[in-house]
């Protein structure tokens, strides 16, 4: 059972480029959720999604960013027009959404680097 | 500032000695969850301890609860170089799916 994928795990991009970042839950798992993590910081909280619902976005940035998980395919987290303050590594998690707060299964995330 | 905060922020032992990490957080929570990264790599679940429990084991891992105190800790026994991580602790608040994070123990296992 393959655990929660991500790719790509490295992306370089430059100023006013698009990112797009994509994560495929554990198998079973109907619930995404998107971290991002600064050097030596913890996570922060940006989004969570169960297949074509964003469920809360409170984390998100208003502009630039946006999130979905379609019914097929991977969830994919998309920034438009990426700063340099966008650097950072981005986490994926998975839970089965059975009950709140559970368990969340984290893939090995993408770090992003905008030149 | 966050809801959960971890103490201290570095920690440096020597192998087989125990290492404890504490958290504490504001809000009234559901549960309290540790996990662990390794540099460069994702999280990795370790505990999860609900809000009326009271201690938890795992192996080498003990994890207490004060809810009264609004703090955690988490304790490794016999530490080995391969802990050597950062340690995050994680709280899940009644009103919502978030896990609310704190900013990580560093922990360092000298050999």
């Amino acid at each position: 059972n393959a655990g929660v994928m991500q790719n790509p795990r490295h992306l370089v991009r430059r100023r006013g480029q698009e990112a797009r970042l994509r994560c495929s839950p554990m198998k079973g798992h109907s619930h995404v959720y998107w971290y991002r993590q600064l050097p030596e910081e913890g996570l922060k909280f940006m989004v969570y999604l169960q297949k074509e619902n964003i469920i809360d976005e409170s984390g998100m940035p208003k502009e630039r960013f946006s999130a979905e998980f379609p019914k097929e395919g991977p969830s994919i987290l998309r920034i438009q027009q990426v700063v340099r303050g966008d650097s950072a590594a981005y986490f994926c998690a998975s839970s089965t959404g059975a009950t709140r707060q559970e368990t969340q299964y984290f893939g090995p995330g993408t770090r992003l680097l905008v030149l | 500032s966050q809801q959960g905060e971890e103490d201290p922020q570095a920690l440096s032992i020597q192998e087989g000695e125990n290492a404890t990490m504490n958290c504490s957080y504001k809000t009234s929570i559901n549960n309290l969850q540790w996990y662990r990264q390794n540099s460069g790599r994702g999280l990795v679940h370790l505990i999860l301890i609900r809000s009326n429990e009271r201690e938890k084991h795992s192996g080498r891992l003990r994890v207490t609860l004060d809810t009264s105190k609004k703090s955690s800790s988490l304790l490794i026994t016999a530490s080995r170089a391969a802990d050597t991580a950062s340690y995050f602790c994680a709280t899940g608040v009644y009103s919502n799916y978030q896990l609310i994070w704190g900013a990580g123990t560093k922990l360092i296992i000298k050999p």
